[in-house]
């Protein structure tokens, strides 16, 4: 049964970096057929893609994140990281792990979610 | 940027009855379409994609239609666990994907 788990520090301060990483169980990172993406959503607010990535190393992203975005993979620890930098108030978010449903597909699989507050 | 666009914002619903709701896109998405379900506090949770497949699991009472831009997601007999935000998202323009703002269905 596939599993993600979100992971992160909670509380950034503006102009900082925040990294988040997703374990992964139940698939292999390193030989997985599917893409693994963030996703984010403000609170009360509606869902925003940010990128993915293959087990290849392979990433694409939101424009809209210009260029503020990283996606990498660990695979020895079969984990996946999001690292965001200069981030402001309007970073504040929950941010979800995901896996698409079918290759270039929906997501299907997702992980709780984990809150990032931006704030001094 | 492919916008997708959900009608109505929210909707009021009598348990029992059904729901309909809209999502336009842009530009052509042929069936490439997806809608999900949101709890408050939870994930989202995939219902339908290539516009009217349903995801493993999915009661029946789900429904989705529609291709090129216009599509709908139809909730029949709205069972108590059924009112939540449902979003619609396009994968056509993979990798760029889209999310609409959602439709809150609430209890009437």
């Amino acid at each position: 049964q596939l599993q993600l788990q979100e992971s992160g520090p909670g509380l950034v301060k503006p102009s900082e970096t925040v990294s988040l990483t997703c374990t992964v169980s139940g698939d292999s990172l390193s030989s997985s057929s599917f893409y693994w993406g963030w996703i984010r959503q403000p609170p009360g607010k509606g869902l925003e893609w940010i990128g993915i990535i293959y087990s290849t190393g392979s990433t694409y992203y939101n424009p809209s994140f210009k260029g503020r975005a990283t996606i990498s993979l660990d695979t020895p620890k079969n984990q996946f990281s999001l690292k965001l930098n200069s981030v402001t108030a309007a970073d504040t978010a929950i941010y979800f792990c995901a896996r698409d449903q079918v290759r270039e597909g929906p997501f299907g699989y997702w992980g709780q979610g984990t809150l990032v507050t931006v704030s001094s | 940027e492919v916008v997708m666009t959900q009608s109505p914002a929210s909707l009021s619903v009598s348990p029992g009855e059904s729901a309909t709701l809209s999502c336009r896109a842009s530009q052509i998405v042929a069936r490439n379409l997806a809608w999900y379900q949101q709890k408050p506090g939870q994930a989202p949770r995939l219902l339908i994609y290539g516009a009217s497949t349903r995801a493993t699991g999915v009661p029946a009472r789900f429904s989705g239609s529609g291709s090129g831009t216009e599509f709908t997601l139809t909730i029949s007999s709205l069972q108590s666990e059924d009112f939540a935000v449902y979003y619609c998202q396009q994968y056509n323009n993979w990798p760029l994907l889209t999310f609409g703002g959602g439709t809150t269905v609430e209890i009437k």
